[in-house]
């Protein structure tokens, strides 16, 4: 099956300084990637989702100036997160659709620890 | 927007026994529903997943069943084994490729 990748798989950052968190397709295109966070023993909850070529739209009270997505390629979307704090720890997952099932395929996940 | 909601949040099943999850949404635009199992710290691996024109799906010991008027679908484990313990998740979307919404999660432990 495809698969998508994710770097780092996890990172610890000081607060108030900003993390960079890679999501690509290895052997896909993918137009359209989406971004997801997941605190411990809940759901995954939409965060963005990020198209190639054009702004991210972001999900009802994600802060677009916090978390920036950028999807300069086919096989890459980035997400940054600026001026990091406590409570933005949590593990990032990227998932991205695969043709023609169009099956969604998970990034193996980024756990963020900011102290 | 989309709300998805499950139960149980927790199922315990002796080994060998069914185990059944049910979802509910809200959105009757939503014509795709997978299911994921994901263990800690891992991603979430899809399982089965059934399009709206479809009412059953079975693959081996899983099945999902969707009932599209009363908005609600059910996956169901039977012959259960230690390795199903993880947390499953449900999950709704307007079409296969389109963002998903999940729902809360079922922690499903196998006792042997």
């Amino acid at each position: 099956g495809a698969v998508v990748s994710q770097h780092p798989s996890w990172v610890i950052c000081k607060s108030g300084t900003s993390v960079k968190i890679e999501c690509r397709s290895l052997d896909f295109q993918a137009t359209t990637m989406f971004w997801y966070r997941q605190f411990p023993k809940q759901s995954l909850m939409l965060m963005a989702t990020s198209n190639e070529g054009s702004k991210a739209t972001y999900e009802q009270g994600v802060e677009k100036d916090k978390f920036l997505i950028n999807h300069a390629s086919l096989t890459l979307s980035t997400l940054t997160v600026t001026s990091a704090h406590p409570e933005d720890s949590s593990f990032y997952i990227c998932s991205a659709p695969s043709l023609p099932a169009a099956e969604q395929y998970f990034g193996p996940g980024t756990r963020l620890t900011v102290t | 927007g989309e709300n998805v909601e499950q139960h149980p949040s927790t199922l315990s099943v002796q080994e060998g026994d069914s185990a059944v999850i049910k979802c509910t949404y809200s959105d009757s635009a939503s014509n795709y529903f997978p299911w994921y199992k994901q263990e800690l710290g891992k991603r979430p691996q899809l399982i089965i997943d059934i399009r709206s024109n479809v009412g059953e799906k079975k693959d081996q010991r899983i099945a999902v069943t969707l009932n599209k008027t009363a908005k609600h679908f059910s996956l169901h484990i039977t012959e259960t084994q230690p390795e199903d313990s993880a947390v499953y998740f449900c999950a709704a979307s307007s079409a296969a490729g389109n963002k998903l919404t999940f729902g809360g999660g079922t922690r499903v432990l196998v006792k042997p």
